[in-house]
């Protein structure tokens, strides 16, 4: 099963940063995480992912703590079409599978 | 930008019939996968493949289930003889070395 906590559900005003939290606090050296978000019924979209360092690409940023127990995703901008599902989701880089949890519910609010 | 592509959108079926479930990863991707989603659960696990077999398989991925990968571009799922509860929504995902990519999906509807 997944090896991460988020929130059920989070709102965010349009316009505003949406913060998504993740807690991992059992992740091994060896392990990245990865965010992922799900639109209604179509298929996970990534998102990011990272090992210890923060990262950011064109979608969002990823804040890892210094501990590797927790992350943050940021999306900076949010807009009606970030309403989604949001999976943190833990694994080995080169895995053969990812597993998914209930994710956090991110609602944008006009 | 190169997409994981699934067919049909949308398969109806009685129960008992068999269905295949086909899927085209990207290109220079190693990894391939299935996944469903019933609908309102969370995504879940089926099994992933590599190297032309079966690298890890969840324990829903059961005697029903087959993969396949009969060319150089296409991966199939098949489920013999389906059941009212294998009604889901199916994806197909390919990766290289890192984070799998989805396809659209297939939902699958059995009477």
């Amino acid at each position: 099963d997944a090896k991460t906590t988020q929130p059920t559900s989070m709102d965010c005003a349009e316009g505003r940063a949406a913060n998504l939290p993740c807690n991992h606090s059992t992740i091994s050296g060896n392990e990245y995480v990865y965010w992922y978000r799900q639109i209604h019924s179509q298929g996970p979209q990534y998102i990011i992912h990272g090992l210890k360092n923060n990262e950011t690409n064109e979608m969002a940023s990823l804040i890892i703590t210094e501990d590797r127990k927790s992350s943050t995703l940021i999306l900076p901008h949010a807009t009606l079409r970030d309403t989604a599902v949001y999976y943190c989701i833990v694994r080995q880089y080169n895995n053969n599978d990812m597993r998914f949890g209930a994710g956090t519910r991110l609602t944008v609010k006009p | 930008e190169p997409e994981v592509t699934q067919t049909p959108s949308h398969q109806v079926t009685q129960m008992g019939q068999e269905v295949i479930l086909r899927c085209v990863p990207i290109s220079n991707h190693l990894y391939f996968y299935w996944y469903r989603q019933i609908l309102g659960q969370k995504v879940e696990f089926l099994v992933s493949f590599y190297n032309n077999e079966i690298s890890e398989k969840s324990e829903i991925f059961d005697d029903q289930f087959s993969v396949e990968r009969p060319d150089g571009s296409n991966f199939t799922l098949k489920i013999r003889s389906t059941k009212l509860e294998d009604s889901a929504m199916y994806f197909c995902a390919s990766s290289d070395y890192s984070a799998p990519f989805f396809g659209p999906g297939t939902r699958l509807t059995v009477l």
